[in-house]
């Protein structure tokens, strides 16, 4: 089983719709979330941190089950700029006290006009 | 805030060839991380040093690959030599160290390597 588990997709949606993704890790020790995208050709940049009280940034919200080990993210009215891989984040500390960040292999949203 | 550099942005090179990356991260981050990601797949982790010591290189294929942060900033990730199955990009990220605030990783533009 991966560490961090995506749906590929792609997913294709009409402009305005609502999405969401999905994503299952399997470490219960796991600290922190984020979601980062990823435009074609480009490197990931981070979307959001995933709070344990969920969170919202405009159109986007974030929750985390930490019970049922997954987090998600909502998209409303989506644009086009919006297509892009949303790759899920899981942040897990070493008993060294470092970091170690893993990542899915990330969600392919398309937005069609 | 500069953020982390990387070069070159493109390589060709041949199977058997050996090929060099450089990295400058954002400046006073101790955290430095180098990662393939393969075309459809996430980013995968290399190689991780804080400050100038190696922190994780667990799958860092040792054989080809070598990686240096000397004085703790600028580093550089090597291979010697490539095979095809290394054509991917390689990303370099840096964070700040835990205790030190927020944690989140910035990456570089990336180097796409293509091995023929």
């Amino acid at each position: 089983r991966k560490e961090v588990e995506q749906d590929p997709g792609p997913f294709n949606v009409p402009e305005g719709a609502t999405v969401a993704f999905n994503c299952t890790y399997s470490n219960s020790a796991s600290q922190s979330f984020f979601w980062y995208r990823q435009d074609c050709r480009k490197e990931p940049k981070l979307l959001m941190s995933v709070y344990s009280s969920g969170n919202e940034d405009g159109r986007f919200t974030a929750q985390l089950n930490r019970a049922s080990q997954y987090i998600s993210l909502l998209i409303r009215d989506s644009k086009l700029s919006d297509s892009a891989t949303y790759l899920c984040v899981v942040n897990i500390i070493r008993t060294s006290g470092t970091y170690k960040y893993i990542f899915g292999t990330g969600t392919r949203l398309k937005v069609l006009a | 805030e500069a953020g982390v550099a990387q070069s070159p942005r493109y390589k060709i090179i041949e199977k058997r060839q050996s090929v060099a990356f450089w990295c400058n991260p954002i400046s006073g981050h101790a955290t430095l991380y180098w990662y393939q990601q393969i075309l459809g797949q996430g980013p995968k982790l290399l190689i991780q040093f804080q400050n100038n010591g190696v922190v994780d290189d667990s799958q860092l294929p040792k054989d080809r690959f070598s990686a240096e942060r000397l004085k703790g900033v600028d580093s550089t990730l090597k291979i010697q030599p490539a095979k095809l199955e290394d054509s991917a990009v390689y990303l370099c990220a840096s964070s700040r160290s835990p205790g030190q605030g927020f944690h989140e990783q910035y990456f570089g533009p990336g180097t796409r390597l293509t091995v023929t």
